[in-house]
This record gives structure tokens, C-alpha cells and sequence, in this order.
């Protein structure tokens, strides 16, 4: 069964640093083509990243520079390095993984990260 | 940068069609998928290239892609199918950027 464990959430100050996990179970993350989604407090769905398998990265604009996602093969484990954090990060973080012709078709159950002083 | 447009809310009464809209100007050229997110859950796809069902997704779920806009059909809406749903595609810049649309608000009642 593929399960998708985000942890790492919290609250932050402007400016600040954090690094969210996603411990996954059940496939090969490295295997896979594995992305990151967050949705602010009462708004919609925003694609934030995604990582091959091949290991080519992308990001969206709106974060492009600040974050990186990254994998461990060994722990079977994707990353989101998130810097120079500002408040409108705030929000639900999701990983997800792709599924053949089927992007995002495993979700997490999310973790919050909330920007603020 | 590349948008899907989406109704922010449609209302149906039970048993009656649902219809959401999608429009991009990538879709001709990509495909959409559709999510379903209830309140306080992880979206779940219900879509994928354009008008295919997961495994799992009830039968009254379809979708259909014309030009520059995709639709969800809901036929024969159930309560249990309020929920939020959201477009999902990319553009054809070859940015391997994803982009969701900003989601519709079904009611049924």
C-alpha cells in the first residue's frame, strides 16, 4: 500500500528556514516522479515543485530560488528545503506522488507550515 | 504565467448533472485532470487525461475536453459529492510547471 507521511511543519519567523519530509512507504521514491502542492488557509491548490526520476527538478515562480526539493534513496524520503521564508508560504504543504498517465495520484495528509512573528 | 479558469462555485440538487468548466489555452495541446477535495481532506483524482476514471471513481464521474476548455460531469450528483474540485494540467511551454485552476465549490442540495 503506498502511504505518504509529510512531517516537519511548524511556525516560523519571516526570513526563517524549515525542511519538510515526506517519508514514503509501499514504492521507490527515486522510482517515481514525486512533487510537492500547498494550499494557503481557505484558498485553493498550488503546484510548488516537482522532482523525476531522473532527477531533474522544477519549481513554480512564485518560489523559485528559495526552495529545493530534494531525496534521500536511502531513507526512501523526498524534501522541501524551504529559505527565505515570507508569510504567504503559510500554508498545508502536500507531497504527492505521480502513478502512470495519473499525476499526483497519491497525496499525504499534509503539514502546515505558518509564517509569522 | 499560464492559468486555468475555473467557476468558483456550482449548485445542483441531488440526482440533477453537475457541470465544471476548465478553461486554459494549453488544452488543446495538454491534458487536464480533475481532483475532488472534501473539507479537511487531501484531494483525491477522479480525472485523469481528460476523460478517463481511476479505479475506484464512481461511474457518474466523466470527463470531456473541447479546445480550450475541459469539463467535470457529475451525472446524478449525490451529497457525498460536495466537495471543492480542482483542474489540473501544464502548459505547453515545456516548463514542466503544473498549475491548478482555483477550484469550484459544488453544493448539492
Amino acid at each position: 500500500e503506498v502511504q505518504l507521511v509529510e512531517t516537519g511543519g511548524g511556525l516560523i519567523q519571516p526570513g526563517g528556514s524549515l525542511r519538510l519530509s515526506c517519508a514514503a512507504s509501499g514504492f521507490t521514491v527515486s522510482s517515481n516522479y514525486m512533487s510537492w502542492v500547498r494550499q494557503a488557509p481557505g484558498k485553493g491548490l498550488e503546484w510548488v515543485s516537482v522532482i523525476y526520476s531522473g532527477g531533474s527538478t522544477y519549481y513554480a515562480d512564485s518560489v523559485k530560488g528559495r526552495f529545493t526539493i530534494s531525496r534521500d534513496n536511502s531513507k526512501n524520503t523526498l524534501y522541501l528545503q524551504m529559505n527565505s521564508l515570507r508569510a504567504e508560504d503559510t500554508a498545508v504543504y502536500y507531497c504527492a506522488r505521480d502513478r502512470e498517465a495519473c499525476p499526483l495520484a497519491y497525496w499525504g495528509q499534509g503539514t502546515l507550515v505558518t509564517v509569522s512573528s | 504565467s499560464y492559468e486555468l479558469t475555473q467557476p468558483p462555485s456550482v449548485s445542483v440538487s441531488p440526482g440533477q448533472t453537475a457541470r465544471i468548466t476548465c478553461s486554459g489555452d494549453a488544452l488543446p495541446k495538454k491534458y487536464a485532470y480533475w481532483y475532488q477535495q472534501k473539507s479537511g481532506q487531501a484531494p483525491v483524482l477522479v480525472i485523469y487525461e481528460d476523460s478517463k476514471r481511476p479505479s475506484g471513481i464512481p461511474e457518474r464521474f466523466s470527463g470531456s475536453s473541447s479546445g480550450t476548455m475541459a469539463t467535470l460531469t457529475i451525472s446524478g450528483a449525490q451529497v457525498e459529492d460536495e466537495a471543492d474540485y480542482y483542474c489540473y494540467s501544464t502548459d505547453s511551454s515545456g516548463n514542466h510547471r503544473g498549475v491548478f485552476g482555483g477550484g469550484t465549490k459544488l453544493t448539492v442540495l
